[in-house]
């Protein structure tokens, strides 16, 4: 069971260049998030989706997009990457919105702009 | 500022000792999960606390809900040097966004020979 699943795992990027990220669950779960993390403030919230084809924002949503066109897939978008970006991104799934579902973590997309 | 405050940073401890790691809120908790997160690795999901005074154990860590202090801790028993790592607590706060987990900053645990 593979769980949540993240590719790349690393990735240089140069200023004003694009990429997706992407995540996949096989847990059939209806909500997905993705995260950065910086050293010394945690996990902050980028995006999130509670279902197939819907999205919203969270706590840091400037300079990224995403799109869930599919339930098992959530992804992130850098359209023209900033060294602010540089940090390291964490895909989560869960059942559903409630307070008693633990989110799933992917192993996280090491992402590095210069 | 945090919402969700994690002490200390950081702690050092001998093996067989025994560490303690506190998660305070500043808002009500609805419910308060533990990760572990190894360098370079994703968040590995320990426990979950629902209900004031509730307690949870697995091997030797155990986890604790206060809810009048609105905090939460987590006690490693006898420390091995598999319990070394970075220590997060998540917590829902929000009543109307179930899901939307904020973060604490993490406590980074060493475990010495």
């Amino acid at each position: 069971n593979a769980g949540v699943t993240q590719t790349p795992k690393f990735r240089v990027l140069k200023t004003g260049q694009s990429m997706t990220l992407l995540c996949a669950q096989d847990m059939n779960h209806e909500y997905m998030y993705w995260y950065r993390q910086d050293p010394g403030m945690g996990l902050r919230l980028i995006h999130y989706s509670v279902g197939e084809g819907t999205t919203a924002k969270g706590e840091v949503p400037d300079g990224y997009n995403v799109s869930r066109l599919k339930k098992q897939n959530f992804l992130l978008g850098l359209e023209s990457a900033a060294p602010s970006q540089t940090s390291v991104y964490f895909c989560a799934s869960t059942r559903q919105g409630a307070p008693n579902q633990p989110q799933h973590f992917g192993d996280g997309t090491r992402l590095s702009i210069l | 500022s945090q919402e969700l405050e994690q002490s200390p940073q950081s702690l050092i401890v001998q093996e067989g000792k025994n560490l303690t790691i506190n998660c305070t809120s500043s808002k009500t908790l609805y419910g308060l999960y533990w990760y572990k997160q190894k360098y370079g690795e994703g968040l590995i999901f320990l426990m979950m606390l629902q209900k004031g005074g509730e307690e949870k154990s697995h091997e030797k860590i155990t986890a604790k809900l206060d809810e009048k202090k609105q905090q939460s801790s987590l006690h490693i028993t006898a420390s091995q040097p598999s319990h070394a790592g970075i220590y997060l607590c998540g917590a829902d706060i929000n009543s109307d966004s179930w899901g939307k987990l904020q973060f604490g900053a993490g406590t980074q645990v060493v475990v010495t020979p």
